[in-house]
């Protein structure tokens, strides 16, 4: 069993709609989790962080934690052409301590069309 | 600026020749990690150091080497060894951000090709 799993997708949404993305980790002693955006040709970036349950916002951004189901999602409102990337998503065992190595999946890709 | 610099961007190697790609970082992070690439993929893990002069294995370690001489460099050897090298390659850091927790955060890549 990998120890995150994404849909690879691709997924695509019209612009203006809602982009649900969708993780899965297989470690429940998980305490950090982390969705990463990258372009093509590009390394990726940091879109958000979450720790707790529940959800967390960010502009137009959504993260989700459920850590009961060892699921983790991101919703991206308002979607825009811009926002057509690959989106990792990335779990982590520890939180203060840079001790170990975050897992990632392998990516899911989003297209946003006009 | 705190940053990771990786270079060379681009990188041409032919069969059999050794490279070394290099990574520095000022961000004053103790742990530093490569991962590999491939189109379509996700990140795999090649090595990481989380204190100088000290680093482990990853997922994907066969046909690499690495040192951690100094706390802000990371370098990582691609040997003969390895029998698919053309990749991007990314360095990253791991340290404090927001709410005390851990970031990951990358340098902007070294694209190898074997010709």
């Amino acid at each position: 069993q990998k120890e995150v799993e994404q849909n690879s997708g691709p997924l695509s949404v019209p612009e203006g709609a809602i982009a649900s993305l969708n993780c899965t980790y297989s470690d429940r002693g998980s305490q950090s989790f982390f969705w990463y955006r990258q372009y093509s040709g590009k390394s990726p970036e940091l879109i958000m962080s979450i720790y707790s349950n529940g959800d967390k916002e960010d502009g137009r951004f959504t993260a989700q934690l459920n850590k009961a189901s060892q699921y983790v999602s991101l919703l991206i409102r308002d979607s825009q052409p811009s926002d057509s990337a690959t989106y990792l998503c990335a779990v982590n065992r520890n939180r203060g301590s840079t001790l170990g190595r975050l897992y990632f999946g392998r990516g899911t890709q989003l297209t946003v069309w006009p | 600026d705190g940053g990771i610099t990786q270079s060379p961007k681009y990188l041409f190697r032919k069969e059999g020749q050794n490279v070394t790609l290099s990574c520095e970082q000022n961000l004053n992070h103790d742990a530093m990690y490569w991962y590999r690439q491939d189109p379509g993929q996700g990140l795999r893990l090649i090595y990481y150091s989380q204190i100088v002069n000290d680093f482990q294995k990853g997922d994907i370690a066969e046909g690499y080497s690495v040192s951690r001489e100094k706390k802000e460099s990371f370098p990582l050897t691609v040997t003969s060894a390895q029998k698919n090298p053309t990749a991007f390659y990314l360095c990253a850091s791991l340290g404090r951000g927001r709410a005390g927790a851990n970031v990951l955060t990358f340098g902007a890549g070294s694209r190898l090709t074997v010709l």
